[in-house]
């Protein structure tokens, strides 16, 4: 268990839909990290936030966006979805403001969110 | 641009001793790591190398050479629970994690 939680676990849906993924981070960490993996893909890196603030823009789409709450829990919140949306959303959690550095650096990953779109 | 290469898939017998051999490039360099993934599951660190060597873990090695922009993860003594997908991923001068696609590793009995 690496202390991070991902809600929900499944997601059915329609194209054109909206949904939002939920994630609690590692007690006392304050990055979070949002990453789409495709079925048989590399983790593709979305978005990053410390402390409530945005801190680093990957491959996220425009339809796509996400916040961090003053609890520090993130959402990530997909629109207008099609049908190339379906996929596993990972968040991770950290100690480290930089992505990857240091020890403090190792990502703890949550189980994932598996969407799929119809 | 920015890239890490790594074989897409690998097999090996139980038992045995395996390398998976992961070369990169990108802009400057702050750290690299291995991490294992199974099959529809999260990532899970397995290490992490910042200066040249070998960092040794039980079963599992991992080498840095950053002349090179050259590393590998060994694994000795296959089980059959080490069949899954390995990650190498790069930190770069940015602080971005760039990862590589993953070499999935079949161990055959």
């Amino acid at each position: 268990d690496s202390g991070v939680t991902q809600t929900p676990k499944h997601l059915i849906t329609a194209t054109g839909q909206r949904v939002t993924l939920r994630c609690s981070p590692r007690s006392g960490d304050l990055s979070v990290y949002w990453y789409q993996q495709s079925l048989d893909q590399g983790l593709q890196f979305l978005i990053q936030y410390y402390n409530g603030e945005e801190r680093a823009k990957g491959n996220i789409l425009e339809r796509f966006s996400a916040q961090q709450f003053p609890d520090l829990h993130s959402e990530l919140n997909l629109s207008s979805l099609e049908l190339g949306d379906s996929a596993l959303y990972f968040c991770a959690s950290s100690g480290s403001r930089f992505h990857g550095t240091g020890d403090t650096g190792e990502l703890f990953f949550g189980e994932g969110s598996r969407l799929t779109v119809l | 641009g920015q890239n890490i290469d790594q074989p897409t898939e690998m097999t090996a017998t139980e038992g045995a001793i395996v390398q998976i051999n992961c070369t990169y490039q990108t802009s400057g360099f702050n750290g690299l790591f291995w991490y294992q993934q199974h099959a529809g599951e999260a990532p899970t660190f397995l290490s992490y190398n910042v200066l040249d060597g070998l960092e040794e873990k039980g079963r599992f090695s991992s080498f840095l050479s950053r002349s090179k922009g050259y590393s590998y993860l060994l694994l000795k003594e296959l089980q059959m629970k080490d069949s899954a997908s390995y990650l190498c991923a790069v930190t770069n001068s940015n602080y971005q994690l760039i990862w590589g696609a993953g070499t999935k590793l079949i161990i055959k009995p």
